[in-house]
């Protein structure tokens, strides 16, 4: 059975930082791409970024371009997001998603996590 | 454009059939993906590709796609079908992924 656990999420002042977590199970994790996907309370889901299953193309949403770092610890089966210069727009649920193939920007987001909520704000 | 969009909610009876659509420049190129989402629950894969499936998805579930529209169709709607759908797919760029707006799908 796949299971993506999340963690990390919390509250954060503008400005600050955050490192997100995804721990994969039941799957080859070097074998997919992943993804993070948000979503803002009462809002839509937002593509956020992913990230090749051997780690080496990574693809960043507008939003979040020079902010924020997707990477992967193949040998932990870990999926990472660290955060930087964060705003209060960035409050939001995060998913992880596992992508259907190594490729990241080919293949849909099969699994998913239950999310880990980041709140923005002083 | 790398907007996807969708109508905001639709309603059905039970049993009926309700086609959600999406449209899109870039599902010219690409084909969509549709996502199920419950309230308080991650979203769940319901159909990709040209008209796939995932296991354990019903087969009252299917997709299509024409030009820049592409569509999810609920054949015999039920209560537990009632839910938030977005559509996905790749941007111009074909890297990047796009939601679309969300449609509310109300079963009556």
């Amino acid at each position: 059975e796949v299971q993506l656990l999340e963690s990390g999420g919390g509250l954060v002042q503008p400005g600050g930082s955050l490192r997100l977590s995804c721990a994969a199970s039941g799957i080859t994790f070097s074998s997919y791409a992943m993804s993070w996907v948000r979503q803002a309370p009462g809002k839509g889901l937002e593509w956020v970024s992913a990230i090749s299953g051997s780690g080496g193309n990574t693809f960043y949403a507008d939003s979040v371009k020079g902010r924020f770092t997707i990477s992967r610890d193949n040998s932990k089966n870990t999926l990472y997001l660290h955060m930087n210069s964060l705003r209060a727009e960035d409050t939001a649920v995060y998913y992880c998603a596992k992508v259907q193939t190594a490729a990241a920007g080919t293949g849909e987001l099969d699994y998913w996590g239950q999310g880990t909520l980041v709140t923005v704000s002083s | 454009s790398s907007e996807l969009t969708q109508d905001p909610a639709v309603s059905v009876a039970l049993g009926q059939t309700v086609r959600i659509t999406c449209q899109g420049d870039s599902l010219r190129s690409y084909y969509a993906s549709w996502y199920q989402q419950k309230p308080g629950q991650a979203p769940v894969l319901v159909v990709y590709g040209k008209n796939n499936r995932p296991s354990g998805i019903p087969d009252r579930f299917s997709g299509s796609s024409s030009g820049n529209t592409a569509s999810l169709t609920i054949t015999g709607a039920q209560a537990e079908d009632e839910a938030d759908y977005y559509c996905n797919s790749r941007d111009s760029s074909g890297n990047h992924r796009v939601f679309g707006t969300g449609t509310k799908v109300t079963v009556l």
